[in-house]
């Protein structure tokens, strides 16, 4: 069964910092994109960044570019979110999806979320 | 950016009434659109994917059609626990884009 826990988040002053973890089980972790989803709790859901399976390129919503860096440690299963210069607007619940075949981002499954609040 | 303009908002309806549901991309996405369900308190979960293909373990009253910048989820029987709101994705141009929702309601 594929699962996906995520962890890190939590209470952050503006302009703080926070890393989000994502420990992925159940499938071949280096063979399948990932990315993080975000959701303002009872609003929309927001794409935020995704990782490629086969090499170090990634991609970033431009709300979030050159502050927020996704990274993957393929020998732990975990992936990552580095988040920089927090602003109130980032506050929000953040999914980690896996793609559900390699290549395609369409997202399936969805962990159960980490939620990061960014107040002062 | 593609914008994905989903509608109506909400739809109310009785149980085992058909539910149509819209979402319009602002440019041709050819098939690449999914759609998600979220119930209330749960992370999404996908239904279907590239227009018209059921996810796995999603019930056939589910159903997808359409192509270039116009699409539609059809739910041909409502059931109560199809109470949820629905979200559709594209993934035919960086960054990827969502709808806003749909939100199916029961009478």
């Amino acid at each position: 069964e594929v699962q996906l826990l995520e962890s890190g988040g939590g209470l952050v002053q503006p302009g703080g910092s926070l890393r989000l973890s994502c420990a992925a089980s159940g499938f071949t972790f280096s063979t399948h994109g990932m990315s993080w989803v975000r959701q303002v709790p009872g609003k929309g859901l927001e794409w935020v960044s995704a990782a490629r399976s086969d090499g170090p390129g990634s991609f970033y919503a431009d709300s979030v570019k050159g502050r927020f860096t996704i990274s993957r440690d393929i020998s732990k299963n975990i992936l990552y979110l580095q988040m920089n210069s927090l602003r109130a607007e980032d506050t929000a619940i953040y999914y980690c999806v896996k793609q559900l075949v390699p290549g395609t981002n369409w997202f399936d499954p969805w962990g159960q979320g980490t939620l990061v609040t960014v107040s002062s | 950016e593609i914008v994905l303009t989903q509608s109506p908002v909400t739809l109310s309806l009785s149980p085992g009434e058909r539910a149509t549901l819209s979402c319009r991309a602002s440019q041709s996405i050819r098939s690449y659109l999914a759609w998600y369900q979220q119930k209330p308190g749960q992370a999404p979960r996908l239904l279907i994917y590239d227009t018209s293909n059921r996810a796995t373990g999603i019930p056939a009253r589910f159903s997808g059609s359409g192509s270039g910048t116009d699409f539609t989820l059809t739910i041909s029987s409502l059931e109560p626990e199809d109470v949820a709101v629905y979200y559709c994705q594209q993934r035919s141009n960086w960054p990827l884009t969502f709808g806003g929702g749909t939100k199916v309601e029961i009478k």
